[in-house]
């Protein structure tokens, strides 16, 4: 069983805030990481991809860090806004017989951001 | 670019009656479609995987007559929800693959089942 591991589970900032989340996953096997922000009753929107040790991304003010030998990921997101607040889904996906594609899901980090 | 749509958003049945989801990938073509079910406060877990012209291939514990999926074309997924009892009910989310992109994968909105 693959477990990705997200946290908080949920938090709270004020506006202007800087704020970062984790995602643990099994380092075995990795092939890729995803982050996605999800917002209510929209598509889950993605954020960055990442596949190599060390990678790191960054679209505006949000970036993503990534550690497949340890396996972690941060996602940091400096000067939060109230637009910020969604949740968060980091998943990953292993090199196995199987589809590389398929993606194993954290179960979020629900950010708000409070004006 | 990259747009996947979801029909319904929002289904009520009956428990006993069949209901069918459609996903779209609508500016792109898809090999690989991918079906996602969400109980609530726990993560999107992957039922089935889903290429165009073959059958697809379900997950561990995910019965393939109940879920029936078809994968007739490069654009367009359907999943089938059938003899639906109260325990179907659950958020269902669908995902595309453009083809030769290995990383990426896009979803829809999702549909929101619900079982009386």
């Amino acid at each position: 069983i693959l477990n990705v591991e997200q946290s908080p589970q949920s938090l709270h900032v004020q506006e202007g805030d800087s704020t970062n989340f984790t995602c643990s996953f099994p380092s075995s096997n990795f092939y890729a990481l995803h982050w996605y922000r999800w917002e209510t009753a929209k598509s889950p929107e993605a954020l960055f991809v990442m596949t190599l040790n060390g990678d790191e991304k960054k679209k505006g003010r949000i970036s993503a860090t990534l550690n497949t030998k340890e396996g972690y990921s941060y996602l940091y997101i400096k000067g939060s806004q109230p637009e910020d607040s969604a949740t968060y889904l980091c998943a990953f996906s292993v090199s196995s017989s199987g589809s590389a594609r398929q993606l194993t899901f954290g179960s979020g980090t629900q950010l708000t951001v409070l004006p | 670019g990259a747009v996947v749509s979801q029909h319904p958003s929002r289904v009520i049945c009956k428990s006993g009656t069949s209901v069918k989801i459609e996903c779209r990938s609508l500016d792109f073509q898809a090999t690989t479609m991918f079906w996602y079910r969400q109980f609530p406060k726990q993560s999107l877990m992957l039922m089935a995987t889903s290429n165009e012209g073959s059958k697809a291939t379900y997950e561990q514990g995910v019965e393939k007559d109940k879920f029936l999926i078809n994968h007739a074309s490069l654009t367009l997924s359907t999943l089938t929800v059938t003899s639906a009892h109260p325990e179907d009910s659950s958020f269902y989310i669908c995902s595309a693959s453009p083809q030769g992109l290995l990383y990426e994968q896009y979803f829809g909105p999702g549909t929101r089942l619900t079982v009386t």
